[in-house]
C-alpha cells in the first residue's frame, strides 16, 4: 500500500518561501505523477501543480506560475513543492497526492497527511 | 479553464435516505471526472474515478454517473459515516491540469 509522508508544519513571514516534502513508500511503480493540492481554513480544495517522478516534467495552475517550483529526488522517492513570496492568504493545509494507480483490481490514489503552512 | 459547479451547497438528509449530488462543468469533460469525500481533519478520499468506477474499498452504495457536462454522485442509502464534504474533480489529460468543484456538504438532518 502506498504511503505518502509529508514534512511538518511551517510558520513563515510574508514574503518568505516554504518548501514542503512528500516521501513515497510502498509504490509498485517507479513512475507516477504527484499533484499538490491546498486547502485554506474552511475552504475547498485547490489544485496547484503536478510533477512526473519519471521525467521531472511539471505543470502548474496559472495562478501559481512564477511562484511555485516542483522538484523530485528519485533516489529517495521524494517530491518537493516550493512556494515563494508568501502572503497571508497562502496559509493553508498543503497535500501531495499521487495520480490514479490501477495496478490492482480497482484503482486508487494516495494522499499525504497534509502540511499546515501558516503565513503570519 | 474548466469550472466545476456543485449543487446543492448543503444537503441535509437522514440516515437511510438517498443522496444525489450534482457537478456541472463549464465545458465538456472528456477524460476524467472523479468524486472525493472529505471528513474534518482528514485528507480527501477517492470514491469514484472516470465518472462511474468505484475506487478501491468503496462500497457499492456509492454510484457515479453522467457525461459531457453533467455528473452525479448518488449514495443509495446513507450510513452515518457518509455525512461529510464531497468534491468533484476533473482532469485534463495534457498538460495534466486538475480542477475541483467548490464542494457539497452532506449534513445529518
Amino acid at each position: 500500500q502506498v504511503q505518502l509522508m509529508q514534512s511538518g508544519a511551517e510558520v513563515k513571514k510574508p514574503g518568505a518561501s516554504v518548501t514542503v516534502s512528500c516521501k513515497a513508500s510502498g509504490y509498485r511503480s517507479t513512475t507516477y505523477g504527484v499533484s499538490w493540492v491546498r486547502q485554506a481554513p474552511g475552504q475547498g480544495l485547490e489544485w496547484m501543480g503536478w510533477i512526473s517522478t519519471y521525467s521531472g516534467n511539471t505543470h502548474s495552475a496559472q495562478r501559481f506560475q512564477g511562484r511555485i517550483t516542483l522538484t523530485r529526488d528519485t533516489s529517495t522517492s521524494t517530491v518537493y513543492m516550493q512556494l515563494r513570496s508568501l502572503r497571508s492568504d497562502d496559509s493553508a493545509v498543503y497535500y501531495c497526492a499521487t495520480d490514479l494507480d490501477c495496478s490492482g483490481p480497482r484503482c486508487s490514489d494516495s494522499w499525504g497527511q497534509g502540511t499546515l503552512v501558516t503565513v503570519s | 479553464e474548466i469550472v466545476l459547479t456543485q449543487s446543492p451547497a448543503t444537503l441535509s438528509l437522514s440516515p437511510g435516505d438517498r443522496a444525489t449530488l450534482s457537478c456541472r462543468a463549464s465545458q465538456s469533460v472528456i477524460t476524467y471526472l472523479a468524486w472525493y469525500q472529505q471528513k474534518p481533519g482528514q485528507a480527501p478520499r477517492l470514491l469514484i474515478h472516470d465518472t462511474s468506477n468505484r475506487a478501491t474499498g468503496i462500497p457499492d452504495r456509492f454510484r457515479g454517473s453522467g457525461s459531457g457536462t453533467d455528473f452525479t454522485l448518488t449514495i443509495s442509502s446513507l450510513e452515518p459515516e457518509d455525512f461529510a464534504l464531497y468534491y468533484c474533480q476533473q482532469r485534463s489529460s495534457w498538460p495534466p491540469t486538475y480542477t475541483f468543484g467548490q464542494g457539497t456538504r452532506l449534513d445529518i438532518k
